[in-house]
């Protein structure tokens, strides 16, 4: 069982569309971390959000926790080839242990 | 170097066999992880050190998996008599203290382990 449930597992669109990807628990969570992977490499860190219903805006991409901090979203506006790679979010309770999702991988098509 | 380091990048192996993996964290963290990753799939936790702390073993799937931290450092991660089921890619984070929120997790590379 998923602690950190992802949607939707893979996502195909075109350059210049918007989309979200859900990262969802019955957890409560400290915080809430979002990674993106490239083939080869590993996990890069985007944002961390800490605070329920906080909204976080990087360049065109914005993160939001939940209030009751057990969910999160990651909104892409306007999607390039360059968004493409593997969408990680990943929580963090007591012990500073940080639990992933399974992650949604994204393709962007020029 | 900068980054986390590991190596081997690429290690294939037969079945039964030992496989030593190492991991080189940034320089002063002094939080290290070991997560694996099946293909194009989300990281599984096996294992945490935090300073001279006992280690969070929580996640080792089996007792032929082991890691040691030598010197609050290198770290690596050892499989005992390899199966085909331990085929993954073996990634190490570190970060510079135990909190998550102020210290994210910086990652090496990964190795892809192939158990044949």
């Amino acid at each position: 069982t998923q602690l950190l449930e992802q949607s939707p597992q893979f996502l195909s669109i075109q350059e210049g569309e918007n989309l979200t990807v859900y990262c969802n628990s019955s957890s409560v969570f400290s915080s809430l971390q979002w990674y993106r992977q490239e083939p080869g490499e590993g996990p890069v860190l985007l944002v961390t959000v800490v605070t329920g219903g906080e909204v976080k805006k990087l360049k065109r991409l914005t993160f939001q926790f939940g209030d009751a901090r057990k969910d999160s979203s990651l909104h892409i506006t306007a999607a390039q080839p360059g968004d493409t790679g593997l969408y990680l979010c990943a929580g963090a309770r007591r012990g500073n242990k940080l639990v992933f999702g399974a992650g949604t991988i994204l393709r962007v098509k020029s | 170097g900068a980054g986390v380091s590991q190596s081997p990048s690429n290690k294939v192996t037969e079945k039964g066999k030992d496989v030593e993996l190492r991991c080189d964290p940034i320089s002063g963290h002094t939080a290290l992880y070991w997560y694996r990753q099946s293909l194009g799939q989300g990281l599984e936790f096996l294992i945490y050190f935090q300073g001279n702390s006992a280690p969070d073993k929580s996640g080792l799937p089996s007792d032929r998996f082991s890691a040691e931290r030598t010197g609050g450092s290198v770290s690596t991660l050892t499989i005992q008599r390899t199966q085909q089921e331990d085929s993954a890619v073996y990634l190490c984070a570190s970060s510079r203290t135990a909190s998550s929120y102020n210290s994210p997790l910086h990652f090496g590379n990964g190795t892809r382990l192939t158990v044949t």
